[in-house]
């Protein structure tokens, strides 16, 4: 069955300090990933996405992830974290289709960063 | 630019009565997602609109729940009669088919029911 894990519901991370997210899918065809960002009251932003070629993708506001088909995983990075990056990330799967790309998200991780 | 639109932001209504949500997506886009989020089950997809069309509806809970999409620009997720357990954050999406896959999704800010 399809589906997207986020092993950590909440972290909590010190400002200026480093971030990892963790997400693994389970996918039967080649995954169309994605990186969510969700403050509190608001809609999804999108962070990033990987739909093919380079494995590591840059996205907004100095995030970035890497596609490791092996370990079927697709972890969110940030080098130095401040304190607007607590939210909640959520990582989706979905296929690659012209007739829109219905989307698996995983259960979400909190982020929590603390002065 | 114009985000997804999605009215009303909070709605309370009394088990029982109907109740309507709208979705405006952002124009040119041709593909349509309405999600539901809670706290136990998270994000699922009920179901999503290609060119107006519906797809894919195996998300829809049951036959209390439906959604039409009568032209580009306008969408309704409808639930009749209400129950306590369709309290949720729903969520419109909307995508661009680019390149021959379908680009990422834009969400809207969600409409907060609560159903009494």
């Amino acid at each position: 069955a399809q589906s997207v894990t986020q092993p950590d519901i909440h972290i909590t991370v010190s400002e200026g300090a480093s971030l990892e997210l963790r997400c693994n899918y389970s996918y039967g065809a080649t995954p169309y990933l994605f990186w969510y960002v969700q403050s509190p009251g608001q809609g999804l932003q999108l962070l990033l996405k990987y739909f093919s070629g380079d494995t590591l993708v840059q996205g907004i506001k100095g995030f970035e992830a890497e596609f490791k088909r092996s370990q079927s995983s697709f972890n969110l990075r940030k080098p130095s974290v401040h304190w607007s990056d607590a939210a909640e990330y959520f990582c989706a799967v979905g296929a690659q289709s012209q007739a829109g790309t219905a989307l698996i998200f995983g259960k979400g991780t909190t982020l929590s960063v603390s002065s | 630019d114009a985000g997804v639109i999605q009215s009303p932001r909070h709605e309370v209504t009394e088990m029982g009565q109907e109740v309507t949500l709208r979705c405006k997506p952002i124009s040119g886009h041709n593909s349509l997602f309405w999600y539901r989020q809670t706290m136990m089950r998270g994000l699922e997809l009920l179901i999503y609109f290609n060119n107006n069309v519906p797809i894919d509806d195996s998300g829809m809970p049951e036959d209390r729940f439906s959604a039409k999409m009568p032209n580009a620009s306008f969408s309704t997720l409808k639930i009749q009669p209400s129950e306590p357990r369709d309290s949720a954050v729903y969520f419109c999406a909307s995508s661009v088919g680019q390149g021959g896959v379908s680009g990422p999704q834009h969400f809207g800010d969600g409409t907060r029911l609560s159903i009494l």
